[in-house]
């Protein structure tokens, strides 16, 4: 059975990067997308960024400038860093495995199957 | 970006009653949209995808439908461990976003 299991720092200031890494364990790495998504506390969840079936990443607009996703296949590992963090950063981050298929232009993600427990991180100086 | 909503956003509801939980999307698309259950303190979980498809090892009560800007979650009988948030998420487009969530609570 496949498992994520994720780390990373919880508690950081003001203008410093987020680091966060999730080893993915029991299951094939490179049939998947593997996405990061985040709940602020009392908030919903939003969609970070992915590494895709076909190698490359994407990432939300919103964080786009600050964001990178990054992979280690010889690990199965895929890691989420986030520069210049606020408060507004302060939240639950998820690493999630993402469920696919084939089209005849590329692939489709279709939903987040498995995901890590969540690693809480705080940015407060 | 497509925006999402749900309704209702709260709903009160007793074990056995029939939950229906609504979508609508800013644009319409065909099927790329998946239903999550959200617990305190654990991992999302994948209910739907595509829709209407059951995730592997999620009960038959619940199910999805829909397409174009509107889409439903049913749970057909409501069981005590149901009580939770659920969320819509799109998958069409880029970003994938998430609607605002449909807490779920014991009347």
């Amino acid at each position: 059975q496949v498992q994520l299991q994720q780390w990373g720092a919880g508690l950081l200031k003001p203008s410093e990067t987020l680091s966060l890494t999730c080893a993915v364990y029991g299951g094939s790495f490179s049939i998947y997308y593997w996405s990061w998504i985040r709940q602020p506390p009392g908030k919903g969840l939003e969609w970070i960024g992915e590494f895709n079936r076909s190698g490359s990443t994407n990432y939300n607009p919103s964080l786009k400038n600050r964001v990178t996703i990054s992979v280690d296949t010889s690990n199965n590992q895929f890691s989420l860093k986030l520069s210049s963090v606020t408060a507004a950063d302060t939240a639950a981050y998820y690493c999630a495995r993402g469920l696919s298929i084939t089209l005849v232009r590329g692939t489709k993600l279709l939903g987040m199957d498995v995901w890590g427990k969540g690693t809480t991180v705080t940015v407060s100086s | 970006d497509i925006q999402l909503t749900q309704s209702p956003s709260f709903l009160s509801a007793s074990v056995g009653d029939r939950v229906t939980i609504t979508c609508r999307a800013s644009q319409g698309f065909s099927s790329y949209l998946a239903w999550y259950q959200l617990k305190p303190g654990k991992a999302p979980k994948l209910l739907i995808y595509s829709a209407s498809t059951l995730q592997s090892g999620v009960p038959s009560r619940f199910s999805g439908s829909g397409s174009g800007t509107e889409f439903t979650l049913t749970i057909s009988s409501l069981q005590p461990e149901d009580f939770a948030t659920y969320y819509c998420q799109q998958l069409n487009s880029y970003p994938p976003t998430f609607g605002p969530g449909t807490k779920v609570d014991i009347e």
